[in-house]
This record gives structure tokens, C-alpha cells and sequence, in this order.
């Protein structure tokens, strides 16, 4: 059962315009999402990170929106580059047993064409 | 800036080997973690530990045993190695959680992957 789900496997988008990446979550327990981008042959890297007590928080060309009552958070980059194409994980975080763990969604695949 | 370094970038196996891989990380971080990532199905958790000598099973524990003896080292053991098992692995380390402190210090930070292949 996945509890932290990216439907879009790939997303291409026009160089300059926005890119919007979505996320659902079913375990109301999370209280803390993450964005990850991941480019062939490295590790995911940190990109942003939202609390469940705000709705956006904003860094730069990346804005992450919280909706808590639909279970849905939104990756937007604006504008995009094409440096920018890379496989995006959202994640979220619960607090149980010892160490806060991460749940990853499957990814979406985002193309930034020039 | 945090570093985290896995042994191999590629491996090949045969099938039953006993396979090892090795992370370490330099900002003396207590949590350390192992994933694998396959197309489809994101990153899936195999392992943590939270302390020297301490581990926890993750999502997907079955065929993976985990060593942590010092604190910036952790080891993820195939001890049989599977075709199943084909994989990148990722290993990533984060700062301590106290239990009921506020979210915000999970940030995990991850090494390069291994690509492992079984044959």
C-alpha cells in the first residue's frame, strides 16, 4: 500500500514556464514533506521542505504548496530550465520508534525542453 | 558540506555470493540509512540504525542483514545474493531526532548509489 504517491510518471515542459509536480498522501500521521531531485547516476539531493503546520514555502524558482485536507502537496518551479530535468521523490515524515523515518513516492520524471 | 560516500558505484555478482556495501559519512551524524531504488517503485527502506550497534528494519528487510560498528560507517550485507536483488542502493545519514521534538532535522543526505547487478 503506497502511502506517498507521485501519478505522474513524466512531465515535459517548455523552457521559461512553470513546472508543476504533484504529490498524494493517505497516512494523515505525516507532519513533514520533502522534495528530493535526482539526476541519473547521483543521489537524490535536498530541494525544499514544508511543515505541516504551513500551506507554502517558498525558495527561489521553488514553491511547495501544502493542502492538508486534500493530502496534497505540489512542487512548482517557476520559471524552469533545462537544468532543471531530473527525477523529482516527494517524501514524507512521520515521528515514530527512534529515528524519523522518510516515505518516498515513486518519482516523476521532468524534462525541461529549450 | 555533508558527505556521504558509498565503496562502488558498479558491482556485478552471481547469484548466492555474499555482497557488501559500505557507506560513510563525515558529519557525524546518528541515523544512517539504506534504500534500494527501482524503476517505478521510488526509493524503499531497508534498514536504518540510529546509533552504533543499533538497527531497525525498514519496508523491505528480507535477504539484507546491516552492520554498524562505528558511528560514521554503516554496511548493508546481502548474505545469498538474488537476481531480485538487482538494484541501486542508496545509503543516506541524517542528525539525531529527540522523540516529540519538532520536524525539521530529518533532512536526509545521500551518497551516490550503487548500482549492484546480479547475475
Amino acid at each position: 500500500d503506497q502511502q506517498v504517491k507521485q501519478n505522474s510518471p513524466s512531465l515535459s515542459v517548455q523552457e521559461g514556464r512553470i513546472s508543476i509536480l504533484n504529490c498524494d498522501y493517505t497516512n494523515s500521521m505525516f507532519d513533514y514533506f520533502l522534495w528530493y531531485k535526482k539526476y541519473p547516476a547521483e543521489g537524490p539531493t535536498f530541494l525544499i521542505s514544508i511543515s505541516s503546520i504551513k500551506d507554502k514555502n517558498e525558495d527561489g524558482r521553488f514553491t511547495v504548496f501544502l493542502n492538508k485536507s486534500a493530502k496534497h502537496l505540489s512542487l512548482h518551479i517557476v520559471p524552469s530550465q533545462p537544468g532543471d530535468s531530473a527525477v523529482y521523490f516527494c517524501a514524507a515524515s512521520r515521528g515514530s520508534g527512534s529515528a524519523r523515518q522518510l516515505t518516498f513516492g515513486s518519482g516523476t520524471q521532468l524534462t525541461v525542453l529549450p | 558540506d555533508v558527505k556521504v560516500t558509498q565503496s562502488s558505484r558498479y558491482l556485478v555478482k552471481r547469484t548466492g555470493e555474499k555482497v557488501f556495501l559500505e557507506c560513510v559519512q563525515d558529519m557525524d551524524h546518528e541515523n544512517m540509512f539504506w534504500y534500494r531504488q527501482d524503476p517505478g517503485l521510488g526509493l524503499r527502506l531497508i534498514y536504518f540504525s540510529y546509533d552504533v550497534k543499533m538497527k531497525e528494519k525498514g519496508d523491505i528487510p528480507e535477504g539484507y542483514s546491516v552492520s554498524r560498528e562505528k558511528k560514521e560507517r554503516f554496511s548493508l550485507i546481502l548474505e545469498s545474493a538474488s537476481t531480485n536483488q538487482t538494484s541501486m542502493y542508496l545509503c543516506a545519514s541524517s542528525e539525531v531526532w529527540a522523540s516529540g521534538g519538532a520536524p525539521g532535522g530529518e533532512t536526509q543526505y545521500f551518497g551516490p548509489g550503487t548500482r549492484l547487478l546480479v547475475l
